[in-house]
Parts: structure tokens; C-alpha cells; sequence
């Protein structure tokens, strides 16, 4: 069975830091483009960020470009998503997800649970 | 900046029809656009509907359909069920490796 588990949210401080994780289960991560899509507490669905399959693209939200860093250890089918200076608007629920193509054209098709970050002093 | 337009708020009849778009402030939605629709009911981590325009997820039912009209991606339910009711999201690709979703539209079925 393919699987996505997160982990990492907590409650920080406006300005701290903090890393998500995500591990793959029922299907080899090397394959698969992968994404944070992120639901502030009330609001819609927000990508954040996409990594290639072995690491070398990855691409930005504007408004996380250069506090966020999207990486992933294929060896050990996981996904990260580190984040710096976070502010109260980075609050939300964040899923791990799986990009496929199919037919020449990509989609989500696989999503993980989600896990709650919440930003606030 | 380009955004990614959908209505906030449709109702449907039960057994009625009804169409959600999903468009862009600037430009058209095409298949280089790769749209596909996700449902999510509250507190629940999103369900892929429909991709490849109109290719549905494994275990979607085929009261959804999706198309692109006009110079907009459509999600058509045909034969609304009350159990549709939830928050529809579309996800386009932008340019340049970015991907934005629309605002998502609250379906309610009354």
C-alpha cells in the first residue's frame, strides 16, 4: 500500500525554525517529482514547494523562497521541508505529496495525512 | 501575479448538474496548464478526482467528469449526491517549476 506519513509540526515561536519530515512507504521514491502543499487553518490549498527525483530542481512559493529548503534522502524514501524565520502566516497544516505523470501531463495522486504547524508566540 | 480563479461558493440540486471552472486572471487554461481536481470534505487530507483533463482517480465515481471550455478547466457532476458536498481545488501549472491552486470552490447540495 503506497503511504505518506509526516511528521514534524509543532507549535514555534514567530522567528524559529523548524523541519518536516515525510516517509514513503509501498513505492520507490527515486521515481516520483514530490511536494509540500500547505492549508492555513480555514483556507484553501497552497503548494509550496517541488523537488525533482534526485534533488537537483527545486521550486518555491515566493513567499517561502529562502526560508524554506524542500530536500530529500531517496535511500531513505523521505522527504523534508526545513523552515526558517517562520511567521504567523506560515501556520497550517502541511501535506506531503506525490507528483505522477501520466500521458505527458503531471498530477497529485498520492497525499499523506498532513501534520500542524503552528507559528505563534 | 497570476492567479488561479475559481467560484467560492455553487449549489446543486440532489440529481442535478453542475459545472465548477477553474481559469487564470491572465491567460488561458490549456492541457499545457496539466489541471486536475482535488475534493476535500473538513478535517481530511485531499482525494485526487479527476487528471489528464478528464481521466478519473481510481474509485471516482462517473457522475464526475472534466473537460476544458472555453479558455477554462471544468469539473462537471452529473447527478449530484449529497455526499458531493465538500471543497472542490483545482492546481494548474503556472511557468518556470511553480504550480499554484485555485481558492477551491464550497460545493453545497440542497
Amino acid at each position: 500500500e503506497v503511504q505518506l506519513v509526516e511528521s514534524g509540526g509543532v507549535l514555534v515561536h514567530p522567528g524559529g525554525s523548524l523541519t518536516l519530515s515525510c516517509v514513503a512507504s509501498g513505492f520507490t521514491l527515486t521515481t516520483y517529482w514530490m511536494t509540500w502543499v500547505r492549508q492555513a487553518p480555514g483556507k484553501g490549498l497552497e503548494w509550496v514547494a517541488n523537488i525533482k527525483q534526485d534533488g537537483s530542481s527545486r521550486y518555491y512559493l515566493d513567499s517561502v523562497k529562502g526560508r524554506f529548503t524542500i530536500s530529500r534522502d531517496n535511500a531513505e524514501n523521505s522527504l523534508y521541508l526545513q523552515m526558517n524565520s517562520l511567521r504567523a502566516e506560515d501556520s497550517a497544516v502541511y501535506y506531503c505529496a506525490r507528483w505522477t505523470l501520466y500521458s505527458g501531463y503531471y498530477h497529485i495522486d498520492q497525499w499523506g495525512q498532513g501534520t500542524l504547524v503552528t507559528v505563534s508566540s | 501575479q497570476t492567479v488561479v480563479t475559481q467560484e467560492p461558493s455553487v449549489s446543486v440540486s440532489p440529481g442535478g448538474t453542475v459545472t465548477l471552472t477553474c481559469g487564470l486572471s491572465s491567460g488561458s487554461v490549456s492541457t499545457s496548464s496539466h489541471p486536475s481536481w482535488y475534493q476535500q470534505t473538513p478535517g481530511q487530507a485531499p482525494r485526487t478526482l479527476i487528471y489528464n483533463i478528464n481521466t478519473r482517480s481510481s474509485g471516482v465515481p462517473d457522475r464526475f467528469s472534466g473537460s476544458i471550455v472555453g479558455n477554462k478547466a471544468a469539473l462537471t457532476i452529473t447527478g449530484a449526491q449529497a455526499d458531493d458536498e465538500s471543497d472542490y481545488y483545482c492546481v494548474l501549472y503556472i511557468d518556470s517549476g511553480i504550480w499554484m491552486f485555485g481558492g477551491g470552490t464550497k460545493l453545497t447540495v440542497l
